[in-house]
């Protein structure tokens, strides 16, 4: 099957800082998603992107199809932004996750 | 537009009981639904997918079983709980694709499960 590798595992930011996170996939896939996971345990969509760039006030996300990889972009990082950012692709019916990167952001 | 909802939220069940959660989903038909579980850590674990009533695939031989008995409706079921079964289950939904399949999958709110 699919894997998908996200990177870093961990990360831990000021309020303010910005940040990339990255996810790879080892092969072709039908779509893409970006997943927010909060103190909860709800799992929030934010971004469906199998190519292309998407902007959502201050996260972006990036997908290279052809290399495989996508990247999440958060700017001016907030508490709020605190949780897993989790990587989703779907080659067919079935999703595959990454491990997830849990970000803390302190105030 | 279309929602997601399980029950229940929370869950304590002693070994050796029996489970039912439940999932259904709104304002769409015959989606496709998962059944994920999260144990303490990060990783996302999917147990079982169905494409359509009474199609159940399962992706991890294991204690439970899922049954899809109308379109949007998903359950997950054990007869005997073990303590291994402690985690946070989710279900999702995407679109089938004699629909407009995207593959786009939304969660439910997660039902947390303790097995003393």
């Amino acid at each position: 099957g699919i894997q998908v590798e996200q990177s870093p595992p961990d990360l831990i930011l000021q309020e303010g800082a910005n940040s990339t996170l990255r996810c790879n996939f080892s092969d072709s896939v039908n779509n893409l998603q970006w997943f927010h996971q909060n103190p909860w345990g709800q799992l929030i969509n934010l971004f469906y992107i199998p190519s292309g760039t998407k902007q959502n006030g201050r996260l972006s996300a990036t997908t290279v199809a052809t290399e495989r990889y996508s990247l999440l972009y958060i700017s001016s990082s907030q508490t709020t932004d605190s949780g897993v950012y989790f990587c989703a692709v779907i080659g067919s019916y079935i999703p595959t996750f990454g491990r997830g990167t849990s970000l803390i952001v302190h105030p | 537009s279309q929602t997601i909802h399980q029950w229940p939220a929370t869950l304590v069940q002693p070994v050796g009981s029996p489970l039912s959660l439940e999932c259904t989903v709104e304002g769409t038909s015959n989606p496709n639904l998962y059944w994920y579980r999260q144990a303490a850590g990060r990783g996302l674990q999917l147990l079982f997918y169905s494409v359509g009533i009474g199609q159940i695939s399962s992706e991890v031989p294991q204690n439970l079983s899922a049954s899809r008995p109308q379109d949007r409706q998903f359950i997950l079921s054990s007869k005997k709980l073990l303590l291994s079964d402690s985690g946070f289950y989710l279900c999702a939904w995407s679109a089938g694709r004699t629909g407009s399949y995207t593959g786009e999958l939304f969660f439910g709110e997660g039902s947390r499960l303790t097995v003393l």
